[in-house]
């Protein structure tokens, strides 16, 4: 079983629409959630950082994270066409290792 | 703002070819890391390296190796360039310590012909 799943996609939305972007985890180490943004042939760029369970919001963005079902989530609201990028979620341990999810590749169209 | 610098952003190499992938990171971490990503399989850790001269085995380390001989700068060796290892290397840096987040570089993109 992989440590991080997430849904390739791709998602394709149209302009203003709400998207949701899901990961699901098993590791109970996992301590805080990060989600990168990946334009196409750049490098993933930080997005969230989350630690613990709970909501953060960050403009149009919200992560959200529920460690009881071992889920993570980031929303994207009035979603735009600069948001088509993949999105990588990222949970974290306090030892240094990173774990990322594969990614899913959101299309907003206009 | 942090800085990870990949030196070169796309190369084309022959096969057998020895290849250096250079990264200097501008924010005094400790810990730099080298991953590859392909369509499918997501990132996937080759090395990493907590301290200068120190470096850990990923879960991909085979026909590559590393240097670290100063904080801010971690190379990526391929010894002998094969055509399997035509994919994009993200090199990366962290602070040591818990709930560091870790910061990528623009990418090297390798074609390996």
């Amino acid at each position: 079983q992989k440590e991080v799943e997430q849904d390739p996609g791709p998602l394709s939305v149209p302009e203003g629409a709400i998207v949701s972007l899901n990961c699901t985890y098993s590791n109970s180490a996992f301590q805080y959630f990060m989600w990168y943004r990946q334009y196409s042939r750049k490098g993933p760029e930080l997005l969230m950082y989350t630690y613990s369970s709970g909501n953060k919001e960050d403009g149009r963005f919200t992560a959200q994270v529920d460690k009881s079902s071992k889920y993570i989530s980031l929303f994207i609201r009035d979603s735009q066409p600069s948001d088509s990028a993949t999105y990588l979620c990222a949970p974290g341990t306090n030892f240094n290792k990173f774990y990322f999810g594969s990614g899913t590749k959101l299309n907003v169209k206009p | 703002d942090v800085k990870v610098t990949q030196s070169s952003r796309y190369l084309v190499k022959r096969t057998g070819e020895k290849v250096f992938l250079e990264c200097v990171q501008d924010m005094d971490h400790e810990n730099m890391f080298w991953y590859r990503q392909d369509p499918g399989l997501g990132l996937r850790l080759i090395y990493f390296s907590y301290d200068v001269k120190m470096k850990e085995k990923g879960d991909i380390p085979e026909g590559y190796s590393v240097s670290r001989e100063k904080k801010e700068r971690f190379s990526l060796i391929l010894e002998s360039a094969s055509t399997n290892q035509t994919s994009m290397y993200l090199c990366a840096s962290s602070n040591r310590g818990s709930g560091n987040t870790i910061y990528f570089g623009e990418g090297s993109w390798l074609t390996v012909v």
